[in-house]
């Protein structure tokens, strides 16, 4: 069964500290995301990598970095947390679509992180 | 600006009734759509996908219907269950871009037993 791993479930962190978030896929896709759920916002797209090592900014990327040094793993990073950034945060990896074929995202189980 | 709109935040509706859930978008570059399912405290899981080439998908239970021309879809679940209580998330990628989707609010459906 292929599958979108994220560390942690549940996370509390305080204010200013720095907050890594992982994400392992093993279907060797090669697109992977970072997305935020809020309420009544629906899922953001904060950062995406479209192969190792190469990134991009999604529409909310301000407080946040990414790394992604090996095709599975996708790092989400928090620079000093504050407590805007109290959300439900998901990783999703994909292949490329094309033609009639849509790929779409297989998402990880989400990571609840909340900032004090 | 929102490029992708579900307008409806809820809906309720009887068990064994149809369910239909819209979205709109405005970006005539989109060409693929997906609609999830999320329950709480879950990843969203994948339900159905369309793209531009087609008007209508079917899977079981599910069915998605695009309407290029409105900038429009729609998701039909027929019968509906209790277990399909959930919010749903359709979301839309233009194939010129860099294939990332673009989701929308989110309309939780309540199945009444």
């Amino acid at each position: 069964d292929v599958k979108v791993t994220q560390s942690s479930r549940y996370l509390v962190k305080r204010t200013g500290e720095k907050v890594f978030l992982e994400c392992v896929q093993d279907m060797d896709h090669e697109n992977m995301f970072w997305y935020r759920q809020d309420p009544g916002l629906g899922l953001r797209l904060i950062y995406f990598s479209y192969d190792v090592k190469m990134k991009e900014k999604g529409d909310i990327p301000e407080g946040y970095s990414v790394s992604r040094e090996k095709k599975e793993r996708f790092s989400l990073i928090l620079e000093s947390a504050s407590t805007n950034q109290t959300s439900m945060y998901l990783c999703a990896s994909s292949l490329i679509s094309g033609g009639e074929r849509v790929w779409g995202y297989t998402f990880g189980s989400g990571t609840r992180l909340t900032v004090v | 600006d929102q490029q992708v709109k579900q307008n409806s935040p809820s809906l309720s509706v009887q068990e064994g009734r149809i369910s239909i859930l819209n979205c709109d978008y405005t970006n005539s570059m989109f060409d693929y759509f997906l609609w999830y399912k999320k329950y709480p405290a879950e990843g969203p899981t994948f339900l159905i996908s369309i793209s531009s080439i087609k008007d209508k998908n079917e899977d079981g239970r599910f069915t998605v219907f695009l309407n290029k021309s409105a900038k429009h879809l729609s998701l039909h679940i027929v019968p509906s269950q209790p277990g399909d209580s959930a919010v749903y998330f359709c979301a839309a990628s233009a194939s010129s871009g860099t294939y990332k989707y673009i989701f929308g609010t989110g309309t939780r459906l309540k199945v009444l037993a």
